[in-house]
């Protein structure tokens, strides 16, 4: 498969722990972002990286939230002192460039309680 | 301004009928408009997607009609399919680019055999 890879699928975790989530864009793929989606809505936009280089944060990405893309590759998005309305859908989806389509990956699901 | 909204929520057809969903945007600076199917535990996927130079677009079973003057654009399913029933997120997004896309609230399609 050489889609767009999300690990792990789902993440279960104790308020105030911190939780990382890993994403694999389709190769070549210079352009990585990530969204998350709760429950009955659709993607909203967090953050997104040309090639090692972040170049937006939504304001939707307090402090406690970090993404790293080190080397260009694969990224990494971390959640600091997790919190009950920090449970959503992360999705993570890649592009070749500015204009070609995003293509999702199956999202890692967060459950904080 | 930023907002898309989508409507219907839900939507029951019988297997052959033809499902409409409707989206309406405000800034008129967008210029990208995706429709995206999402299945659940999936990401979503890209299925059509159409610029405002154009007024319709199809691809296979799927057709956007696009009003300009209305700001409104709308996903047309023909003969849908019980494998059809999913989750349809409009999205739009501005600069020609395909990337900070701002979604719709989805509509949960159920085909009926």
């Amino acid at each position: 498969d050489t889609g767009v890879s999300q690990d792990p699928r789902h993440k279960i975790t104790k308020r105030g722990q911190n939780v990382t989530f890993r994403c694999d864009p389709i190769s070549e793929h210079n352009r990585l972002y990530w969204y998350r989606q709760t429950l009955g809505q659709g993607p909203e936009f967090l953050t997104y990286f040309q090639n090692e280089a972040q170049l937006e944060k939504s304001r939707l990405l307090s402090d406690r939230f970090s993404a790293e893309r080190p080397k260009g590759s694969f990224s990494t998005l971390e959640i600091q002192r997790t919190e009950q309305g920090d449970s959503a859908m992360y999705l993570c989806a890649s592009s070749l460039d500015l204009n070609s389509p995003l293509h999702f990956g199956n999202g890692t699901r967060l459950t904080v309680t | 301004q930023q907002q898309v909204k989508q409507s219907p929520q839900s939507l029951i057809v019988q297997k052959g009928g033809i499902p409409i969903i409707n989206c309406a945007y405000e800034n008129t600076a967008f210029d990208y408009f995706p429709w995206y199917q999402q299945f659940p535990g999936k990401g979503p996927a890209l299925l059509i997607a159409i610029r405002p130079d154009v007024s319709e677009k199809k691809e296979g079973r799927f057709t956007i009609s696009f009003n300009k003057s209305a700001k409104q654009f709308s996903l047309h399913i023909m003969d849908s399919q019980p494998g059809d029933s999913a989750t349809y997120f409009c999205a739009a997004s501005y600069g020609g680019a395909t990337n900070k896309l701002i979604f719709g609230t989805g509509t949960l399609l159920a085909v009926q055999p």
